[in-house]
């Protein structure tokens, strides 16, 4: 079946540092890839997601690449916040059953210190 | 603004016990989910339902039931809570199709005693 695989957290890293969180899954078909975050004490949020191969997913500058040859889908952020402190899914769309559903990676913890 | 909500943050019930989680979500969305998220093992979908008194199982659907009468409302339900169903329990929907997000509610922390 379907499934992520999201690199073992932690991760911290102090302020501005480079950010860099591997996801790889395992699918059939054409998949979409997202990555969600978790606020301290909340539920997931959409971070940002790609539909296609090669295309590029962007936002509060995050971003990642859907990268079909090495089935990858990297979560990269050139210099981090300790505001970006929260806990990071990586995830694909598939079909189950009837319809379409969410299967997620377990999930990378990301510390940040000012 | 968008908006799922979950009955309550905190739950604590005892082994034995018949347990109702309450999502209501006022999007309009086909889809809902139930989740649970335990550490090391991310979430895992128990139930989702597409449409009005539909229902499928997820990959954990063991131990749990779901009914959905109203389309803004999904309810989990644990017939007799055993302490290995201690979790966070995550309610979500979507328009549905494979681009669509998911809309998280904040979550129901289950404590079973």
């Amino acid at each position: 079946g379907d499934s992520v695989t999201q690199m073992e957290g932690p991760v911290t890293l102090s302020e501005e540092a480079f950010l860099t969180i591997n996801c790889t899954y395992t699918a059939t078909g054409y998949p979409s890839l997202f990555w969600y975050v978790q606020y301290p004490g909340e539920g997931l949020q959409l971070l940002l997601k790609a539909t296609k191969a090669d295309d590029k997913g962007s936002n509060k500058g995050f971003e990642a690449t859907y990268r079909k040859e090495t089935t990858s889908f990297h979560l990269e952020k050139g210099s981090v916040q300790v505001s970006d402190s929260a806990v990071y899914f990586c995830a694909l769309s598939s079909i189950g059953g009837s319809n379409y559903k969410l299967t997620f990676g377990k999930g990378t913890l990301l510390t940040v210190n000012p | 603004d968008v908006k799922v909500t979950q009955s309550s943050r905190y739950l604590v019930k005892r082994t034995g016990e018949k347990v109702f989680l309450e999502c209501v979500q006022d999007m309009d969305h086909e889809n809902m989910f139930w989740y649970r998220q335990d550490p090391g093992l991310g979430l895992r979908l128990i139930y989702f339902s597409y449409d009005v008194k539909m229902k499928e199982k997820g990959d954990i659907p063991e131990g749990y039931s779901v009914s959905r009468e109203k389309k803004e409302r999904f309810s989990l339900i644990l017939e007799s809570a055993s302490t290995n169903q201690t979790s966070m329990y995550l309610c979500a929907s979507s328009f549905g199709g494979l681009l669509d997000e998911q809309f998280f509610g904040p979550g129901t922390r289950l404590t079973v005693l």
